[in-house]
């Protein structure tokens, strides 16, 4: 149980593009769901938390108007990266819990490369 | 600041030997405490959760918690080279609101050598 699966794993484009990460707990409803970015040999970075049916919560340094996040329903949380730059190229991983004393589960990650 | 604390590494441990690997924690009201374990280019997954001070133990794996010295172990038995990944360390507090927030360690570099 507890399976999430994210979609698509691997985003290569060009500068300027928007890149919709999505985020989907298959077997549970997800009332709050996290995106993480890590870069190379680097730990991960919580970059917000969503709950669903309100605005997610932006850990301090990143912009909520680069990283568009949308939490529609229990199964599903889409990160939009606008007008994504070189610099946005990491590998973005959402987790999503079932209950709140309960421990996050992981997608598979998005290798996102901006060219 | 609720803070997680893990020896980077890298943890070499022969094959067949014991992999210790160790945690502690800041914030003493954290109530569960996870495990998780990433490969290079993966992402985490979990491995082991303990709630309560004492062993837990699943398979090779044992976890270890003293709350009163905050502090969290794993310990891979009969270490195998698919072993050889990052452990993060991850610690579930209650942060206000209703809301509970997990805190990553920055996780141990595991090396089984063949």
């Amino acid at each position: 149980g507890a399976v999430v699966s994210q979609h698509p794993s691997w985003v290569i484009c060009k500068s300027g593009t928007s890149v919709k990460i999505e985020c989907r707990s298959l077997d549970f409803q997800a009332t709050t769901m996290f995106w993480y970015r890590q870069f190379p040999k680097q730990s991960l970075m919580l970059m917000a938390t969503s709950n669903e049916g309100s605005k997610a919560t932006y850990e301090q340094g990143v912009e909520k108007d680069k990283f568009l996040i949308n939490h529609a329903s229990l199964t599903l949380s889409t990160l939009t990266v606008t007008s994504a730059h070189p610099e946005d190229s990491s590998f973005y991983i959402c987790s999503a819990r079932d209950q709140l004393d309960q421990p996050q589960h992981f997608g598979d990650g998005t290798r996102l490369s901006i060219l | 600041q609720k803070e997680v604390e893990q020896n980077s590494g890298p943890l070499s441990v022969p094959e067949g030997a014991i992999a210790s690997l160790n945690c502690t924690y800041s914030d003493r009201g954290s109530q569960s405490f996870f495990w998780y374990r990433q490969y290079s280019g993966k992402s985490p997954e979990l491995i082991m959760s303990i709630y309560s001070n004492g062993d837990k133990e699943d398979g090779r794996f044992t976890a270890q918690l003293n709350k009163a010295s905050q502090y969290v172990s794993l310990l891979i038995r009969d270490s195998q080279p698919s072993d050889s990944a990052t452990y993060l360390c991850a610690a579930l507090s209650y942060s206000g609101a209703g809301s509970y927030q997990l805190t990553f360690g920055k996780g141990t570099k595991l090396s089984v050598i063949p």
